[in-house]
């Protein structure tokens, strides 16, 4: 069974530092790996994805992901916090069929 | 605006109660699926519809039925609602065909069972 695993439940960092989100997968095949947010009373917005290729994914906001197939990770990452980041951060995992699975979620606070 | 519309956005529902939550995706999309989110727990999945004409249950289905109406609508329903079906419930969809896209999630549905 495809399952991914978000080990803080909570990240602060103050502005204009670096900013790392956690998440470790396990997949039977190969992984299609996701992260989205959401925003306070919002639904998930997608942020980028992995799915074959350079390691190194960009997506949107100035966020990228880092793909480790040895490590089985997939860390969200940015170079520069900005307060506006505070949010609920999930990582997902797909191995094939349709239907994604999704981490417990880490809560990020960036202080100005 | 193109996307994935919820409603109800709210309610409240007494013990025993029934009620049907909405879903409507206007991008064309093949997958829907329906998922709640629990503090502490992320989002689980209930059910899923890789097609119109298809569902197929989730993690989580005990207590609920869905409906793939058509291509655009995807409906889940509590025949009996329980305390413990106190949730936040989003509705997400999926093209395929062309690669994997992600999904679009709606705004969400906040119910609350007394």
């Amino acid at each position: 069974a495809q399952s991914v695993a978000q080990p803080e439940d909570q990240v602060n960092v103050a502005e204009g530092n670096p900013l790392t989100v956690k998440c470790t997968y396990s997949v039977s095949g190969n992984p299609y790996l996701f992260w989205y947010v959401q925003y306070p009373n919002r639904g998930l917005q997608f942020l980028l994805k992995y799915i074959t290729g350079d390691n190194l994914v960009k997506g949107s906001y100035g966020f990228e992901a880092e793909f480790n197939k040895s490590q089985t990770s997939f860390h969200l990452k940015k170079p520069s916090a900005l307060v506006s980041d505070s949010a609920l951060y999930f990582c997902a995992v797909r191995d094939g069929d349709y239907k994604l699975s999704f981490g417990a979620g880490t809560t990020v606070t960036v202080r100005a | 605006n193109a996307g994935v519309t919820q409603t109800p956005k709210f309610q409240v529902l007494k013990t025993g109660q029934s009620m049907t939550l909405q879903c409507a995706q206007d991008m064309n999309h093949n997958s829907m699926y329906w998922y709640r989110q629990d503090p502490g727990m992320g989002l689980r999945l209930i059910y899923y519809s890789a097609s119109e004409g298809t569902t197929d249950k989730g993690e989580v289905p005990n207590g609920y039925n869905v409906s793939r109406l058509n291509k655009r609508e995807f409906s889940l329903r509590l025949e009996s609602a329980a305390p413990s079906q106190t949730s936040v419930y989003f509705c997400a969809s999926e093209g395929t065909g062309t690669g994997v896209s992600g999904y679009t999630f709606g705004s969400g549905t906040r119910l609350t069972v007394v």
